[in-house]
Order: structure tokens, then sequence, then C-alpha cells
């Protein structure tokens, strides 16, 4: 069966400091991978997808990036973290119709 | 963009009531989906609808893929507290591209139940 990973689950860090959230799926190949934020415990906002590996779609500009090294790993990641960076990201993936949840990182920045 | 408007946003009620939400699309989806999340958590997939006009059920989970293939529906019967949490609907277009596999999420319906 297929699983999602992502870590860490909580994150406090400073601003200006860098960010990397990871995500990996398992008992699949060639899955779509997504990265949404989740502000205030409301709406997904969907950050960048990717279909496969090097190949990122970014949905709203932003100070954050996305890369995927291997088919099955997806990265977010910043240089220099800002205070309207926190919120709840969650990863997700799917190869049909249906897509499945990581169980998300909160990241605060302080 | 593709808009979904997921109403209400949010429900106050007792512990055995019935709850209906539902979600509208200004474009047509050819797949609705309802998620559920609960506080700290991922959304976890409840419902999956592939045809307009189906009607499918999940325990005491009922949601319909709307005829026009504009909106759907969930109907929970009889909640109990751990009903509790977001709902979200999420629609795929009709359209693939590079619109393929992503997935348009509604802004989610707050359920409060009370005991």
């Amino acid at each position: 069966s297929q699983t999602i990973h992502q870590w860490p689950a909580t994150l406090v860090q400073p601003v200006g400091s860098p960010l990397s959230l990871e995500c990996t799926v398992e008992g699949t190949s060639n899955p779509n991978l997504y990265w949404y934020r989740q502000a205030a415990g409301r709406g997904l906002q969907l950050l960048f997808y990717s279909i496969g590996i090097d190949q990122i779609s970014s949905e709203v500009p932003q100070n954050l990036s996305a890369s995927r090294p291997q088919d099955r790993q997806f990265i977010l990641s910043s240089k220099k973290l800002l205070l309207s960076d926190s919120g709840f990201y969650l990863c997700a993936w799917n190869r049909g119709t249906e897509a499945f949840f990581g169980q998300g990182t909160r990241l605060t920045v302080v | 963009g593709q808009q979904l408007n997921q109403s209400p946003q949010s429900m106050f009620i007792q512990e055995g009531e019935d709850v209906s939400m539902n979600c509208t699309s200004s474009s047509i989806f050819n797949t609705w989906l309802w998620y559920k999340q609960e506080p700290g958590e991922g959304p976890v997939l409840l419902i999956a609808l592939y045809k307009a006009g189906e009607l499918t059920s999940n325990g005491r989970l009922t949601a319909q893929f709307g005829i026009t293939r504009k909106d759907s529906f969930l109907n929970i019967s009889a909640s109990i507290p751990s009903d509790v949490g977001i709902y979200f609907c999420a629609g795929r277009s009709v359209s693939g591209g590079t619109s393929y596999g992503k997935l348009t999420f509604g802004q989610g319906t707050i359920l409060t139940v009370h005991p």
C-alpha cells in the first residue's frame, strides 16, 4: 500500500533562517506531488505541484521554492523565512483522481 | 481560475442532528472528493465521486455528484462528537494539460458537535 511521510511535524524558526521540509511517498511510482499551505485552520492554498523529477510548477509568487530530486521525494525550501511564512504545510500525492495527504508540518516563524 | 464555493463556513449542531454542506463550482468537474481534517492532521479522504448524479455512502456519510457537474453535497446523519473537524470538498476539472491531477479545494466547513 502507498504511504506518505512528511517531516518534521512541528518547527519553530527565526525570521531570516532557511527552511527545508521533506516529503516522501512509498509504494507507488511517478506520483504527482503537491505542497499546500493552510493558514488559520481553513482553506488549502496550493503552492507547488510536480508531475515528475525536476518538473515543478509554482502556483503563487512567494518566498518559497520546491524541488523534486527523486521520483518520490518533494522538498519545500526557503533561503530566508518571513513571519508571513508561518502556517500549516501539507504535502500530498496522487496518480489518479484521488489525492492523499501527509500529516502536515506546523511552521512557526518567530 | 477555477473557484469552489463551499457552504456553510461553519456549523454548530447538537449530537444526533443531521448535517448538510455543499460546494458549487464556476466550471465543470469530472471528479468530486470530500475530505475531513482533524486538528493538527492532514485531510483524510471520505468519499470520491466520479459520475454526474452519482450518490455514494460511507457509513453515516452520503455524498452526491450534481447532475450539472458543477456542484456536490455531503450529508452526515445522526452526528456524533467525533464528527468534529473541517470538511473540504475538492474537484478536478475536465481539462487536462497543465491542470492534470490538480485539485481545487473549497474553503472548508468547520463542524462543531455539542454532546
